[in-house]
């Protein structure tokens, strides 16, 4: 069975803490996506990869970098912890081929508080 | 800028009912629409994937439409369960590396 595993299920952090999501794939695919969900506002696109060491902007990139040494792993990093970034966050993996992606697969999204 | 709306943001239906869930997108340039649900606390669940050139997705009791020129797509549920009841989202690719826009989904309850 394919899987996106995302390390942790709850974290708790304090304002201005350095704050590291990771997210693992076992299933080879190229791209890799980080999303924020909030109430009312849906999911939102923060980061993606699509290549090792390539990263592009989503529609939120502010407070938030990344980073892909590995094919199988894509990390989200807060580089200053703030509560509006208190949130469910949602990592997903998806393959690419001829005439387009070829669908998503989820992790099972960190729940991350800031306080 | 692609916006995507799903309607209704709610239902309630008993157990048994056929029900159709909406979704609409602004910009027709897509490559493909996705379907998902979502369960209270939990991560995305695929459900079907519509490639642009596409015009229906079956998996089981589930059927999704793509209609690219109007900009529509449908999931039909048939004879729903109480176990549907979740959250279901829509979501369009808006590029070759597939980065989704996603609707804000339908909360579905299934009553027994």
């Amino acid at each position: 069975d394919v899987k996106v595993t995302q390390s942790s299920r709850y974290l708790v952090k304090r304002t201005g803490e350095k704050v590291f999501l990771e997210c693992v794939q076992d299933m080879d695919h190229e791209n890799m996506f980080w999303y924020r969900q909030d109430p009312g506002l849906g999911l939102r696109l923060i980061y993606f990869s699509y290549d090792v060491k390539m990263k592009e902007k989503g529609d939120i990139p502010e407070g938030y970098s990344v980073s892909r040494e590995k094919k199988e792993r894509f990390s989200l990093i807060l580089e200053s912890a703030s509560t509006n970034q208190t949130s469910m966050y949602l990592c997903a993996s998806s393959s690419h081929g001829v005439g387009g992606n070829y669908g998503y697969t989820f992790g099972s999204g960190t729940r991350l508080t800031v306080v | 800028k692609q916006e995507v709306t799903q309607i209704p943001a709610a239902l309630s239906v008993p157990e048994g009912e056929n029900l159709v869930l909406n979704c609409s997108f602004t910009d027709s340039a897509i490559y493909n629409l996705q379907w998902f649900r979502q369960d209270p606390g939990k991560g995305l669940t695929s459900l079907l994937l519509i490639q642009s050139s596409q015009r229906e997705q079956t998996s089981g009791r589930l059927n999704a439409s793509l209609d690219k020129s109007s900009g529509r797509s449908t999931l039909y549920i048939a004879a729903s369960q109480p176990g549907d009841s979740a959250t279901y989202l829509c979501a369009v690719s808006r590029g070759s590396q597939g980065n989704l826009i996603f609707g804000k989904g339908t909360k579905l309850s299934v009553k027994p």
